[in-house]
């Protein structure tokens, strides 16, 4: 268990629609990162958060969008939702969000959109 | 259109022989190195990093080693167990921040 939690497992929905995943870092991280897994284009960077502040962005959509809040818990909001958003969706923690601290990973939101 | 799903690199080993992941990285830059292990329906797990200023590091039953000459990064696994079978990535990050760039992943098979 690598105390990153993710909500909900799985969600399922259909085009144009909007929802948000969930995530809760390792106790005492202060930085929440966001990965997308897809079939054709692997584990793919979205965007990081430390301590409630934007860090780093990635390859993120601008239909989605994220936040970190004061307890350190962060939301990913993914809106009017494509056929090509299905995917698993990752969190993952580090300390201080750093280079060279290594990040630990929930086990993901798989998303399908119908 | 249809999507493709990425053709993994497979590698299958007998129990109990050991096995060696290969990964090549594509940034000189890069400065920290990460090997993680997914099993199906679960999140990447951390097992070992290294720095770019070793070339060895030691884990239990897992070696990693650092070629920055050629971008060359290894992961070994002695005494392989049927628990090792899964996908296993090897991950780059520099300086400039935590964001962590990914191979495509080798899917480690273990027969018993």
């Amino acid at each position: 268990d690598s105390g990153v939690t993710q909500t909900p497992k799985h969600l399922i929905t259909a085009t144009g629609q909007r929802v948000t995943l969930r995530c809760s870092p390792r106790s005492g991280d202060l930085s929440v990162y966001w990965y997308q897994q897809s079939l054709d284009q692997g584990l793919q960077f979205l965007i990081q958060y430390y301590n409630g502040e934007e860090r780093a962005k990635g390859n993120i959509l601008e239909r989605f969008s994220a936040q970190q809040f004061p307890d350190l818990h962060s939301e990913l909001n993914l809106s009017s939702l494509e056929l090509g958003d299905s995917a698993l969706y990752f969190c993952a923690s580090s300390v201080h969000g750093t280079a060279g601290q290594p990040q630990h990973f929930g086990d993901g939101t798989r998303l399908s959109i119908l | 259109g249809e999507s493709v799903g990425l053709h993994l690199p497979t590698l299958s080993v007998q129990e109990g022989d050991n096995s060696i992941i290969n990964c090549a990285y594509s940034n000189s830059a890069s400065d920290y190195f990460i090997w993680y292990k997914q099993e199906s329906g679960k999140g990447p797990q951390f097992i070992i990093d290294i720095r770019s200023n070793m070339d060895k590091r030691q884990g239990q039953r897992v070696t990693v080693l650092l070629n920055k000459t050629v971008k060359h990064l290894s992961l070994q696994i002695a005494a392989t167990q049927p628990g090792d079978s899964a996908v296993y990535f090897c991950a780059e990050t520099d300086n400039q921040g935590g964001k962590l760039i990914f191979g495509q992943g080798t899917e480690l098979s273990v027969k018993p």
